[in-house]
């Protein structure tokens, strides 16, 4: 069955630390990824998401992410992260035969101190 | 702006009520669906609708079922409430039909089971 693993699960940085956070999925057939954010108090919403072409795929507020196909591995990245950036991140793909279903990762609290 | 609205941010229930969780959507888009959210599990799948009256079970069911009578409402109702179903619930909105395209959240109603 599809599944999908964040190794990280609470990551603490001082601002302006590079930020890399883990995502590893099973295969299943064509790969689609996706990355969520959810900051204090607000609803999920995409940071990026990835469906074929170029394995950098760069979302909102400077976001990126790399899909290495070799590595089952899709790691969220930030050069140098903000106190807004404190959120909980979710990575996710797509339960393997069905479009709609998306299966999520347990999550990650970063917490980025000013 | 699209939205997805549930009804109530925060409820408090009582142990054996029946309690109904409201999600509806203004996309026009035909795949809905209700996750939990509990720390360290991430989002776990409850159900699932493709279009009006249609209705498939998640990975987590038992003690749920669902309601779609309208193609924007997709409402998730708790028969009898336990404790163990104090949690965030999230509904989200897809439109299918050019490959995933993530999920629209709404804001989460957080259920606490007396």
């Amino acid at each position: 069955a599809q599944s999908v693993s964040q190794h990280n699960h609470h990551v603490i940085l001082s601002e302006a630390a590079s930020l890399e956070l883990g995502c590893n999925y099973s295969y299943g057939g064509t790969v689609n990824l996706f990355w969520y954010v959810q900051y204090p108090g607000q609803h999920l919403q995409l940071l990026l998401k990835y469906f074929s072409g170029d394995p950098l795929v760069k979302g909102i507020k400077g976001f990126e992410a790399e899909f290495i196909k070799s590595k089952f591995s899709f790691n969220l990245r930030k050069p140098s992260v903000q106190w807004s950036d404190t959120a909980e991140y979710f990575c996710a793909v797509p339960v393997s035969g069905n479009t709609g279903k998306l299966i999520f990762g347990q999550g990650t609290t970063l917490q980025v101190k000013p | 702006d699209v939205k997805v609205t549930q009804s109530s941010r925060y409820l408090v229930k009582r142990t054996g009520e029946k309690v109904f969780l409201e999600c509806v959507q203004d996309m026009d888009h035909e795949n809905m669906f209700w996750y939990r959210q509990d720390p360290g599990l991430g989002l776990r799948l409850i159900y699932f609708s493709y279009d009006v009256k249609m209705k498939e079970k998640g990975d987590i069911p038992e003690g749920y079922s669902v309601s779609r009578e309208k193609k924007e409402r997709f409402s998730l109702i708790l028969e009898s409430a336990s404790t163990n179903q104090t949690s965030m619930y999230l509904c989200a909105s897809e439109s299918p039909g050019q490959g995933p395209n993530g999920y629209t959240f709404g804001s989460g109603t957080r259920l606490t089971v007396v």
